[in-house]
């Protein structure tokens, strides 16, 4: 059975603090693996990782892949009060007809 | 712009009543998904769709139907709703076979009392 755990469960840190979120999976015919980041309303495309080792970088956010551990991490450097999410972890199969399979995300609050 | 749609942003029900959610998008998306989503048990997949008229159970499809009669347009369908119903809908779309990036549109939360 296809799994994906993502810790911690929350998270509460003030501004300017380093985080690092976690996403382990076990998906069978495993192809990439996306990361979401969800406010108050529809979750919102961040990353998508397909090669081991490689970094992918955004302003202050930044993930890897390790696809032999099966693990991805996502880091947010200093931190501000409107990163404050959900942030969702989607490994991606090959041949499931383009569906995810979502963890149940990592809930994130910065306080000032 | 991608965009995706849904018809109702709130919506209150009551148990045993037909409940249509209708989800628009304009990007000729192929796949197009339905969602719900729960205070901590994160997204699951109730149906998906992969071309017109043709549809895929997800994870919890049970009590559920969906209609895909036009390739912008998926409906999701409560044939006969009740209390544990009651969540966030979400829909999504995506291209098939050119990037598995899912585009969520805002959501129906729904009530069914």
């Amino acid at each position: 059975e296809d799994k994906v755990v993502q810790s911690p469960l929350s998270l509460v840190v003030h501004e300017g603090d380093t985080v690092t979120l976690n996403c382990s999976y076990e998906v069978t015919n495993f192809r990439s693996l996306l990361w979401y980041k969800q406010e108050k309303k529809a979750p919102t495309f961040l990353f998508m990782l397909t090669s081991s080792g490689i970094e992918k970088k955004s302003g202050r956010l930044s993930s890897i892949l390790d696809k032999k551990e099966l693990f991805s991490i996502l880091n947010i450097t200093a931190t501000q009060t409107g990163d404050s999410a959900v942030y969702l972890c989607a490994p991606y199969r090959g041949s499931t007809l383009g569906r995810l399979y979502f963890g149940r995300g990592t809930q994130l609050t910065v306080w000032p | 712009d991608v965009k995706v749609t849904q018809s109702s942003r709130y919506l209150v029900k009551r148990t045993g009543e037909k409940v249509f959610l209708e989800c628009v998008q304009d990007m000729d998306h192929e796949n197009m998904f339905w969602y719900r989503q729960d205070p901590g048990l994160g997204l699951r997949l109730i149906y998906f769709s992969y071309d017109v008229k043709m549809k895929e159970k997800g994870d919890i499809p049970e009590g559920y139907s969906v209609s895909r009669e036009k390739k912008e347009r998926f409906s999701l369908i409560l044939e006969s709703a009740s209390t544990n119903q009651t969540s966030m809908y979400l829909c999504a779309s995506s291209f098939m076979g050119v990037s598995y990036e899912q585009y969520f549109g805002p959501g129906t939360r729904l009530t069914v009392t």
